[in-house]
């Protein structure tokens, strides 16, 4: 079994459709979790940070449940420039980042 | 301000050849991680160093990897003899400081093609 599971896509959206990733990991005592942005042939950029309590940056929301070892990602307002592919990180401990394979987002006019 | 810079951008040698990937990472930073990215396997981490001094090379695939990071603002990935099967990305990042919630800064990438 993966560490990070999710599911590749594509996700294809319309422009100002809300779309949502979901992401699993295994290992119960990982520390931190993030979403990073990886565009086509361009290196991982962190989007965001996952925060137990839920948080929010924009049109995008990220959510965490620790007891069910599950993250998700919500973006809202589609746009076209959110076209990429979306990655689930987890730090399994002191800097150590696990990637998910990543969850590709098409949108469309 | 610059960001992570990776030399040479793409690389093509043939199997057997030795093929060394640099690495300069953002001033300042004193962790600097090695990844690949292939189409089956996604991102591994592997190996990283802090303060210059490997903290874990578990994910290096074979003695065929050797990393080294002489200085805090360099470091080399070295794969002698080079198989086809290495083919990949491989990217270098930076953080600073040693806290598990700290940014990884990614660089352009390395795209290797072993024939």
């Amino acid at each position: 079994r993966k560490e990070v599971e999710q599911d590749p896509g594509p996700f294809n959206v319309p422009e100002g459709a809300t779309v949502a990733f979901n992401c699993t990991y295994s290992n119960s005592a990982s520390q931190s979790f993030f979403w990073y942005r990886q565009d086509c042939r361009k290196e991982p950029k962190l989007l965001m940070s996952v925060y137990s309590s839920g948080n929010e940056d924009g049109r995008f929301t990220a959510q965490l449940n620790r007891a069910s070892q599950y993250i998700s990602l919500l973006i809202r307002d589609s746009k076209l420039s959110d076209s990429a592919t979306y990655l689930c990180v987890v730090n399994t401990g002191f800097q150590k980042l696990v990637f998910g394979t990543g969850t590709r987002l098409l949108v469309s006019p | 301000d610059a960001g992570v810079i990776q030399s040479p951008r793409h690389e093509v040698t043939e199997m057997g050849q030795e093929v060394t990937l640099r690495c300069k990472p953002i001033s300042g930073h004193n962790s600097l991680f090695w990844y690949r990215q292939t189409m089956m396997r996604g991102l591994e981490l592997l190996i990283y160093f802090n303060n210059n001094v490997p903290i874990d090379d578990s994910g290096m695939p074979e003695d065929r990897f050797s990393a080294k990071m002489p200085n805090a603002s360099f470091s080399t990935l070295k794969i002698q003899p080079s198989e086809p099967r290495d083919s990949a990305v491989y990217f270098c990042a930076s953080s600073f400081g040693a806290n598990s919630k700290e940014t990884q800064y990614f660089g352009p990438g390395t795209r290797l093609l072993v024939l």
